[in-house]
């Protein structure tokens, strides 16, 4: 049973275009992330969610949406994809928040290709 | 912007037991000093977490001093299969992780 997974594991779009990427944990956590690694492989946060409620936007453009159903989905929906926006995309949750023990278990990531 | 400083690459040879140092100047006094391990096209994946003196469990070993300043990872007895980077980060309690460059070892036969 994947902890954190993500779909989907490869996207390949056009410039323009509008794309989502979902991500579920089964761990039962609280807490849901999403993170973006760039082709210098830094891991960068872009959002968080507790219990449903945003706690954490790091000053991501717009067209970034996250959505949470529930506690155990976090998506990610983008607009009017860039080139720029070519990255990995990491899914994470954590059981709690709030905490400086704090373990985040990730997901497979999301390669994203805006041609 | 990360906040620990750790060297950029490593090489070892398996068998051997390897130590990746990291410094952590600008800990905070709540933060624990948390270890993630990445392979290509994976995730990070949780390693080990402490928050003074040493911490082991079955698959490392993480030293910190009393000043909290720095802190060593322990991996004994590598394998290939460890060739991987490896982060240190800073865990506050606003749950931000801050990854750094990473390091990246790279173990040979």
């Amino acid at each position: 049973d994947t902890a954190v997974s993500q779909t989907p594991k490869y996207l390949v779009t056009q410039m323009g275009n509008d794309k989502s990427i979902k991500c579920e944990q089964n761990l039962g956590h609280d807490t849901m992330y999403w993170y973006k690694q760039d082709s210098k492989k830094f891991l960068k946060i872009m959002f968080s969610y507790n219990n449903k409620e945003l706690i954490i936007n790091e000053t991501v453009p717009n067209r970034f949406s996250p959505k949470s159903p529930d506690k155990a989905h976090l998506n990610l929906h983008i607009n009017s994809l860039e080139l720029g926006d070519s990255a990995v995309y990491f899914c994470a949750s954590s059981q709690v928040y709030g905490t400086s023990a704090n373990i985040q278990y990730f997901g497979a990531g999301t390669r994203l290709s805006v041609l | 912007l990360a906040k620990t400083t750790q060297p950029i690459s490593m090489d070892s040879y398996e068998g051997q037991e390897v130590n990746i140092t990291c410094s952590h100047n600008n800990i905070a006094t709540n933060d624990y000093i948390t270890w993630y391990q990445q392979f290509p096209s994976q995730g990070p994946r949780f390693i080990i977490q402490g928050y003074k003196t040493k911490v082991t469990n079955e698959v490392a070993s993480l030293f910190i001093p009393a000043d909290r300043k720095s802190s060593t990872l322990s991996l004994p007895r590598v394998s290939l299969s460890d060739t991987a980077v490896y982060y240190c980060l800073d865990s506050g309690n606003t749950g931000k992780l801050i990854f750094g460059q990473g390091t990246t070892l790279q173990v040979k036969p």
